[in-house]
């Protein structure tokens, strides 16, 4: 079955401008999760959707936003972009019914100038 | 905040030799996962421990869970450089806000 697809895979920015990333889940997965990932930081987690409802929320500011459609499908809006956002932006898909495997796209790699 | 400290962060060995990994954290976890990520690609899953005291054997890989569940380590035994990658062990608690913690990374290296 198809995996976690991600798009798009590069992006590049200046300060200020927003972004908008996106995510499909594998088929029959309801719960889709984003992290961030940078050198210095490590795997952080943003936040989780489960129909279309977010269930958890990590410690970012609200410049960090999302959402989930009904095909489970998910954005991630990043607004006024900081250097420091630079970042991989990783997101994971699960069925979302508890302490399970999560499955991972190859990335969103975000450079902020 | 719940943190999983890594050790070693960096790890460059040669084909054949024996490596461990450590993951060690304050906070007791119900479960813990270990992934590897490959450049360009996102993490995948190697192994998920439950029981404290639970060793797991993947091939040439060994997970071991803590008694008190809160650390864990991971033995490679006669590495292979298709071995080399960013190593992160990740911990599960339904209590937190942060559904899976992710441990600092140890990356490892293997050359011929």
């Amino acid at each position: 079955k198809a995996g976690v697809t991600q798009t798009p895979r590069y992006l590049i920015k200046t300060r200020g401008q927003q972004v908008t990333l996106s995510c499909s889940p594998i088929s029959g997965h309801r719960s889709v999760s984003w992290y961030q990932q940078t050198p210095g930081q490590g795997l952080q987690f943003l936040f989780e959707y489960f129909s279309e409802t977010q269930r958890n929320k990590g410690n970012f500011p609200g410049r960090f936003s999302g959402r989930q459609f009904s095909n489970s499908r998910s954005e991630m809006n990043v607004s006024t972009l900081e250097l420091g956002d630079s970042a991989l932006y990783l997101c994971a898909s699960s069925l979302g019914t508890g302490e399970e495997k999560l499955f991972f796209g190859s990335g969103t790699q975000l450079s902020v100038l | 905040t719940q943190l999983l400290e890594q050790s070693p962060q960096f790890l460059s060995i040669q084909e054949g030799e024996n490596l461990t990994v450590y993951c060690n954290s304050s906070s007791v976890f119900s479960s813990l996962q270990w992934y590897r990520q490959e450049p360009g690609e996102g993490p995948v899953l190697l192994v998920t421990v439950v029981t404290g005291g639970e060793v797991k054997k993947l091939k040439r890989l060994t997970f071991q869970f803590g008694d008190a569940r809160k650390d864990s380590s991971l033995h490679i035994t006669a590495a292979q450089p298709g071995d080399t990658g960013l190593y992160l062990c990740a911990g599960f608690n339904t209590g937190t806000a942060s559904k899976l913690t992710f441990g600092t990374g140890t990356r490892l290296q293997v050359t011929l």
